[in-house]
């Protein structure tokens, strides 16, 4: 049990369609990452956010966009959903921006785009 | 690059032995390391970390090894259980970085 929660647990969007998965961080942590592992394979970065901002991002296309909220929760929005979409979307957590403390990870949001 | 794996890896050990995973990573300038257990259907459950400072560090049942002249990590596991098998995936990070990198994962089957 790590903390972090994530909801939906799973869900089916059509291809063109938005979706927005969220993400709350385990108490006390301040930096939310969001991660997309395709089926296989190992997660790949997204983004982070730090103190509300994005403060990161990976090799990712601007159709996907995040928030943190002040009480550190997050959302990540993915708009004109495409198949290659279809994913496990992980949630980390961890305290104190980039510096070497532990990442902790949800269960994860499982999406799959028809 | 970043690491990415299509086809895992698979190590087989009969219930007790000892399991060592192993992993290559690929930035020489990584200050931080985690092992990551992925059960099916389940998000990376953290095992153990180690920093670039140390070669060596012991969690319960568990070490992890660190050479960083040949950019090599290892996970050992002692008296190897079934409820270990999983997939376990290596990652790395540098302190100035935002991301973790993770490798390519293997796929650890623990026979009865």
């Amino acid at each position: 049990e790590t903390g972090v929660t994530q909801s939906p647990t799973h869900l089916i969007k059509t291809r063109g369609q938005q979706v927005t998965l969220r993400c709350s961080s385990q108490s006390g942590h301040n930096t939310v990452s969001w991660y997309q592992q395709a089926l296989g394979q190992g997660p790949q970065f997204i983004f982070q956010y730090y103190r509300e901002e994005e403060n990161g991002r990976g090799n990712f296309p601007p159709r996907f966009s995040g928030l943190q909220f002040p009480n550190y929760s997050s959302e990540l929005n993915v708009n004109a959903l495409e198949l290659d979409d279809s994913a496990l979307y992980l949630c980390a957590s961890s305290s104190g921006g980039n510096s070497g403390n532990t990442i902790y990870f949800g269960e994860g949001s499982w999406l799959t785009v028809v | 690059g970043e690491s990415v794996g299509l086809h895992l890896p698979t190590l087989s050990v009969q219930e007790g032995d000892n399991s060592i995973i192993n992993c290559a990573y690929s930035n020489s300038a990584s200050d931080y390391f985690i092992w990551y257990k992925q059960e099916s259907g389940k998000g990376p459950q953290f095992i153990i970390d180690i920093r670039s400072n140390m070669d060596k560090r012991q969690g319960q049942r568990v070490t992890v090894l660190l050479n960083k002249t040949v950019k090599h990590l290892s996970l050992q596991i002692a008296a190897t259980q079934p409820g270990d098998s999983a997939v376990y995936f290596c990652a790395e990070k540098e302190d100035s970085s935002y991301k973790l990198i993770f490798g390519s994962g293997t796929r650890l089957l623990v026979r009865p």
